[in-house]
């Protein structure tokens, strides 16, 4: 079946350094693949997303790269702050064909100050 | 502006017992989505709505899982005769557009403990 693939479970980075979390896809369909910070108890919320006509997309220091052929898409947080440590989620989903969005398991940042 | 709302925040119920949770999304919103998340996992795609008709429950655990939106807008997903490994956070998300290659807005979710 569908699954994305995400590592490395669990980071941490010196406050100001880069952080990089990678995913791996498996439905050569999918064609959106959108990134979810979630705090803890708290909602998951979009930080940045990417279309598979994309192979990359930047928004201040966040940004995600995307290689379809290797079905492969990264996220990149520069000049990382404390306030960036939460549980990153990576995502793909299909245009057309299915409405699942299948997530990874997700990769628990910590910015050390 | 509101975002989606889900209640109860927190529910407790013995195995076994019925349970019904509620989201209320987006106004004008036309997608809905309900996930479970695990503790310490990613969310998992339960049901998805496009405005009143439930155009996918491939991730439906069992039988003992319904879901519905008669009016396409508030949502309920029901439990029947709940076992521990329902245990999870239960998170609704909605969109404007009828896709699912759009930005989904989550709200809070439902903390479920089965006892």
């Amino acid at each position: 079946g569908e699954n994305v693939e995400q590592h490395p479970s669990t980071l941490s980075v010196q406050e100001g350094d880069s952080a990089v979390i990678k995913c791996t896809y498996s439905d050569s369909a999918s064609n959106y693949f959108p990134w979810y910070k979630q705090e803890l108890g708290k909602r998951p919320q979009l930080i940045i997303d990417i279309r598979s006509n994309v192979g990359e997309k930047k928004d201040q220091r966040i940004a995600v790269t995307l290689n379809k052929t290797a079905k492969h898409f990264s996220l990149h947080i520069t000049e990382t702050q404390p306030e960036d440590s939460a549980v990153y989620f990576c995502a793909a989903s299909r245009g057309t064909g299915g409405f699942k969005t299948i997530f990874g398991a997700g990769t628990r940042l910590f910015v050390k100050a | 502006g509101a975002g989606v709302s889900q209640s109860p925040r927190y529910k407790v119920a013995k195995r076994g017992q019925d349970v019904a949770l509620r989201c209320d999304p987006i106004s004008g919103h036309v997608s809905l989505f309900w996930y479970q998340q695990a503790l310490g996992q990613g969310p998992e795609f339960l049901t998805y709505f496009q405005n009143e008709a439930q155009l996918d429950k491939s991730g439906l655990p069992s039988d003992r899982f319904f879901a519905e939106r008669p009016e396409g807008s508030v949502s309920t997903l029901k439990i029947q005769r709940t076992q521990q490994e329902d245990s999870a956070v239960y998170l609704c998300a909605s969109s404007p557009q009828p896709a699912s290659n759009q930005p989904q807005h989550f709200g809070d979710g439902t903390r479920l403990s089965i006892l």
